[in-house]
């Protein structure tokens, strides 16, 4: 099994500020098959990045995947208020698949 | 648009069995593949079990395995789980999940129901 290990644990950020988020890997997997999501309290996760760096559908272009083998990163280019949340990031390259822990990103 | 509505949660005793339901519209759900993905309280989401879109094939995460059953009904545009011999762990929210490409299982998601909560507890 992939184990997927985010950091921080916790972004303290103001809006306007860049947030970096990182997501590395036990062991390579396929293709950059991973993916990101966002979620806020007390609703369903949101997919924000597939395949490493590909926008899903409606996602502000603030927001930004890269990386590849081992280690994948998410950044946000100005954070608005509607992007402290929680950030998850997926592996989808080897079975089963797996969650990192999250990352939460909060208003500093 | 695509939704999801899951059913079926609620408080059950360890070891025995519950049943969720998940009714999808806004797309053709039989060309699909389907996923359950569950969330403890306050903890991260963990992947539980996957269908094809045609049912024919199925797995689940060791967790679940020999416990819980996916399965689908195209019919109905309806996903189930199955969970029987239900542990103090099992206690989650239970999101089902869409898989993104039609005919083909990627293995992320795209369109996420709101969730129904199940509470194993005595």
């Amino acid at each position: 099994e992939i184990v997927l290990t985010q950091s921080p644990g916790t972004l303290s950020l103001s809006p306007g500020e860049r947030a970096t988020l990182s997501c590395r890997a036990s062991q390579s997997f396929s293709s950059s098959y991973l993916a990101w999501y966002q979620q806020k309290p007390g609703q369903a996760p949101r997919l924000l990045i597939y395949g490493a760096s590909n926008r899903a559908t409606g996602i502000p272009d603030r927001f930004s995947g890269s990386g590849s083998g081992t280690d994948f990163t998410l950044t946000i280019s100005r954070l608005e208020p509607e992007d402290f949340a929680v950030y998850y990031c997926q592996q989808y390259g080897s079975s089963p698949l797996t969650f990192g822990g999250g990352t939460k990103v909060e208003i500093k | 648009q695509v939704q999801l509505v899951e059913s079926g949660g609620g408080v059950v005793q360890p070891g025995r069995s519950l049943r969720l339901s998940c009714a999808a519209s806004g797309f053709t759900f039989s060309a699909y593949a389907m996923h359950w993905v569950r969330q403890a309280p306050g903890k991260g989401l963990e992947w539980v079990a996957v269908i094809s879109y045609d049912g024919s094939n199925k797995y689940n995460a060791d967790s679940v395995k020999g416990r819980f059953t996916i399965s689908r009904d195209n019919s109905k545009n309806t996903l189930f789980l199955q969970m029987n011999s239900l542990r103090a762990e099992d206690t989650a929210i239970y999101y089902c999940a869409r898989d993104p490409v039609a005919a083909v299982q990627r293995g992320y998601f795209d369109s996420w129901g709101q969730g129904t909560l199940v509470t194993v507890s005595s």
